[in-house]
């Protein structure tokens, strides 16, 4: 059985830098890409980025100079740091287990519980 | 504006075959396998179909998905309420080099 569990600050104020983080209980944490997406209320799915559990990894070219995502493989953890906060990062982030294989392929196949992040002053 | 071109809306009776369309480009649907995701109501998630036109699974056979040049569609027969939900089509973008999402379509069961 494969749990995702994050925690992190869920009220931010504008400028302000958010953290979360994610522990992974699985048998298995190499051989997979270890993913973050948000969904802004009531509207679609972004993906931000990934890492692998050696530190390899991509994030969407709109926030790369705002995000850092990091492995601890040591205790199955992964983070998310995305800094100057702005109303626009105000969504629920999920931080969720990438299969990868042929053709670049991405299967999200487990997620974590999902968590509100709100940017407000 | 998302990468993938989605209808916000489709709309079926029970029992009906209803599709959700997905266009895209070269550098992501052109090149690269479709994923399909079924958001319930205030759940995450769950993936539908897999590299194109594969099933996981537990997912029923009422579900199928197609790709044809930049454009990837899901189909799904014998509509039920239950199926009321977001679909969301994905594909790796070689440009971007990142997963690229649909902005997503509403199914509803009238």
């Amino acid at each position: 059985q494969v749990q995702l569990k994050q925690w992190g600050a869920g009220l931010l104020r504008p400028s302000e830098t958010l953290s979360l983080t994610c522990a992974v209980y699985a048998e298995s944490f190499k051989g997979f890409y270890w993913t973050w997406i948000r969904q802004p209320p009531g509207k679609g799915l972004e993906w931000i980025g990934e890492i692998n559990h050696s530190g390899s990894g991509n994030s969407i070219p709109s926030l790369k100079s705002r995000v850092t995502i990091s492995v601890d493989k040591s205790r199955k953890q992964f983070s998310l740091t995305l800094t100057s906060l702005t109303a626009a990062d105000t969504a629920v982030y999920y931080c969720v287990r990438a299969r990868y294989g042929d053709r670049n392929s991405r299967a999200f196949d487990y997620w974590g519980q999902g968590g509100l992040v709100t940017v407000s002053s | 504006q998302s990468v993938l071109t989605q209808p916000p809306s489709v709309s079926g009776t029970p029992g009906q075959r209803v599709t959700i369309s997905c266009s895209g480009s070269s550098s992501n649907i052109g090149s690269n396998f479709v994923y399909w995701y079924q958001q319930l109501p205030g759940t995450a998630p769950k993936v539908l179909i897999y590299s194109n036109n594969q099933r996981p699974s537990g997912v029923p056979d009422r579900f199928s998905g197609s790709k044809s040049g930049t454009s990837a569609s899901l189909a799904i027969s014998g509509l039920r309420s239950e199926d009321e939900a977001d679909y969301y089509c994905a594909v790796w973008d070689d440009s971007l080099t990142g997963v690229v999402f649909g902005g997503g379509t509403k199914l509803t069961a009238l």
